[in-house]
């Protein structure tokens, strides 16, 4: 099974900071068609996971632009480029590539300092 | 409206069942395949069980394998999960959730406690 390795586990940032999670694989996940699906969520307190990107990069509709994805093969990033209150919550990575099992990170918890 | 909205989740002992559902609305229910994914209290989200467009193939994790059983009925966009034989380690909110060329919905979820 393909194990993602999200770091760091805590992330205490600063009000219109900029903040980075990382999302390590254990295995590349380009997929044989060529598309890497590795997708990003948020969860605030008490709600639902929420899309935020889709295969890497993409922004899902809604999403503010000061969340953007990057990466390739093993090694995945999220950024917030200028950390709001309302980002509050934990942040986790999930591959489709090689599922069955679909997989998660462990999540990052963001908050503010 | 796209959604999805759980139920039939509540309080049951050791051993018993529970089947959840899941109503889907707003998109054709029918091109997707669908996942349930559970978070146990206070902790990360792990996957359950997957099912695709026409209930033909079916997945699970290990954890639930041979306990619990996917299906949907396109005619209703509903899907569902039987689940039996449950354990207190499958206390959980459970989520039913889309999949789009990965996943990307997810309903309001449904608590299925598990205890004696």
């Amino acid at each position: 099974d393909v194990v993602l390795t999200q770091s760091p586990l805590s992330l205490p940032v600063t009000l219109g900071q900029p903040a980075s999670i990382s999302c390590r694989s254990s295995q590349s996940l380009v997929h044989r068609d060529g598309n890497t699906f590795l997708n990003w969520f948020q969860q605030r307190p008490g709600q639902s996971p929420r899309l935020l990107i889709y295969r890497v990069s993409n922004r899902d509709s809604g999403v503010p632009d000061r969340f953007s994805g990057s990466g390739s093969g093993t090694d995945f990033t999220l950024r917030i480029s200028r950390v709001e209150a309302e980002d509050v919550g934990v942040y986790y990575c999930l591959q489709g590539t090689h599922g069955p099992p679909w997989t998660f990170g462990q999540g990052t918890k963001v908050e503010i300092k | 409206e796209v959604q999805l909205v759980e139920s039939g989740g509540g309080l049951v002992q050791p051993g018993g069942s529970l089947r959840l559902s899941c109503a889907a609305s707003g998109f054709t229910f029918s091109s997707y395949w669908m996942h349930w994914v559970r978070q146990a209290p206070g902790k990360g989200l792990m996957w359950v069980s997957h099912v695709n467009n026409d209930g033909g193939n079916t997945n699970y994790a290990d954890s639930v394998r041979g306990r619990f059983t996917i299906s949907r009925d396109n005619a209703k966009d509903t899907l569902y999960l039987q689940m039996n034989s449950l354990r207190v380690e499958d206390t959980a909110m459970y989520y039913c959730v889309r999949d789009n060329g990965g996943i990307d919905l997810w309903g309001q979820g449904t608590l299925v406690t598990v205890s004696s």
